[in-house]
């Protein structure tokens, strides 16, 4: 199993609404990441878990709100986005640090849209 | 610091011509780098990678050379097809650290 699988694939939520993101890998990857992606433009790096833990936060504003339950799972909460907010999230997996050479599993992502 | 590079698109060729699109990067270390291929409406996928200067990687007709002397890993393709119309970006690693290039659209036509 090589996949990341995101849910939901699309989203559509207003300003004053609360929704989660869900991410799912069954690699045995200790890294996994959130991204956000606007069109024609790279993956913006938001945050990153390494171990279960939180290590790396972009500067993200408080309204996402990331979560790791556990070495499978990934969450991302949502709550009173604006609609600059829309845009392509993705989930990545990587192997982790002191794993080997790292390279980044991409799931499909969920295209989000903020009204 | 690091980054990456990237040849500005959009690239429109003719199916079966020849594709390069430029990447080189500035990076501290020893870094990994890497192709990946984003088609509408999907994410990322890694076409290729090289870990190592001189390595050459390759998939799916693509290939890139990893060049140190010119921190250079230019990707490249004999003979495009329709379905290879795609964003494709450059990246590199360097610990768990991950830098992306632009990305570079490309459009094959019949």
């Amino acid at each position: 199993d090589t996949e990341v699988t995101q849910t939901p694939k699309h989203l559509v939520m207003g300003m004053t609404n609360k929704k989660s993101l869900k991410c799912e890998q069954h690699m045995g990857h200790r890294a996994m990441y959130w991204y956000k992606q606007k069109a024609k433009k790279p993956p913006e790096l938001m945050f990153v878990y390494s171990y279960e833990k939180l290590s790396i936060n972009e500067s993200v504003p408080s309204r996402f709100s990331p979560e790791c339950p556990n070495s499978s799972l990934l969450n991302l909460h949502l709550h009173a986005l604006q609609p600059e907010d829309s845009a392509l999230y993705l989930c990545a997996s990587s192997q982790g640090p002191g794993q080997g050479p790292e390279k980044l599993f991409f799931g499909s992502g969920t295209q989000l849209s903020v009204l | 610091g690091n980054s990456v590079t990237q040849m500005e698109g959009p690239v429109t060729l003719s199916e079966e011509a020849f594709l390069t699109i430029n990447c080189t990067y500035t990076a501290t270390g020893y870094p990994s780098l890497f192709w990946y291929v984003q088609y509408p409406g999907e994410g990322l996928q890694l076409l290729l990678k090289a870990t190592k200067a001189d390595d050459k990687g390759s998939n799916k007709g693509f290939e890139a050379t990893y060049r140190k002397e010119t921190t250079s890993f230019h990707l490249e393709k004999g003979s495009v097809q329709v379905s290879d119309s795609a964003v494709y970006f450059c990246a590199l690693v360097t610990g768990n650290q991950f830098y992306f290039g632009t990305g570079t659209s490309l459009t094959v036509i019949p």
